[in-house]
């Protein structure tokens, strides 16, 4: 079955402590991001990757990392959580070529963090 | 840069149609429509690209107006299962990177027996 998998779904941590978030996709996809979600404000990016080695930031990357080693990996790094980053954070991935980003985006399930 | 949708909400009976509009400050490459139900992830409906191409479902109708840098989703008939937030991302044309998607705060869709 086509999906992308996030790990944990849930996660309850405190200030300071490094945690990663996994994602991965089994559809051969060039394209992976990440978003967060918070009531009111709709979907941010991240971070986004257009092929393994090749990440770049979107609108909101500030306390966060990404390495794309692996074509179907896209894992998120909070170095030092902080209580604003309690959120619910989504994966994607998407084709990518000559159209650039526009292909559909397959998303997570999820993952809801919270920073205490 | 975040594009602004309109309304914020609606409510609807069953087989009644609504709009929903995406207006973006920049000049704009592409505009992507995507549904999220409660508690699930978004899915995929559209993708309007500049010089007219779409790809999405059979069922979901919309346009891209390049020279307002708008675009509007049109939902017609409207069925309990088109209930759920709508949100557009938009990729700008200069300025911009390809990949970079930004999207707007969404409008909450409820459609009523």
């Amino acid at each position: 079955e086509a999906q992308v998998t996030q790990n944990p779904r849930y996660l309850i941590t405190v200030t300071g402590k490094k945690l990663t978030v996994t994602c991965s996709q089994n559809m051969n996809h060039e394209y992976m991001s990440w978003y967060r979600q918070d009531p009111g404000l709709g979907l941010r990016q991240i971070y986004y990757s257009m092929n393994v080695e090749v990440t770049d930031k979107g609108d909101v990357p500030e306390g966060y990392k990404v390495s794309r080693k692996e074509k179907r990996n896209f894992p998120l790094i909070l170095e030092s959580p902080s209580p604003n980053q309690t959120s619910l954070y989504f994966c994607a991935s998407s084709l990518w070529g000559s159209g650039g980003s526009s292909y559909e985006q397959y998303f997570g399930p999820g993952t809801r963090l919270t920073v205490t | 840069q975040q594009p602004v949708q309109s309304p914020q909400a609606v409510i609807l009976r069953e087989g009644e149609d609504a709009v929903i509009n995406c207006s973006s400050s920049k000049a704009l490459y592409s505009v992507h429509w995507y549904r999220q139900k409660h508690g699930e992830a978004p899915v995929f409906l559209m993708i309007l690209l500049k010089g007219g191409e779409q790809k999405g479902h059979e069922k979901i109708s919309a346009s891209f107006n390049e020279k307002k840098q708008q675009s509007s989703l049109y939902l017609t008939a409207s069925q309990l299962s088109y209930s759920g937030t709508y949100f557009c991302g938009t990729e700008f044309l200069l300025g911009g990177s390809q990949g970079n998607l930004i999207f707007g705060k969404g409008t909450k869709l409820s459609v009523k027996p």
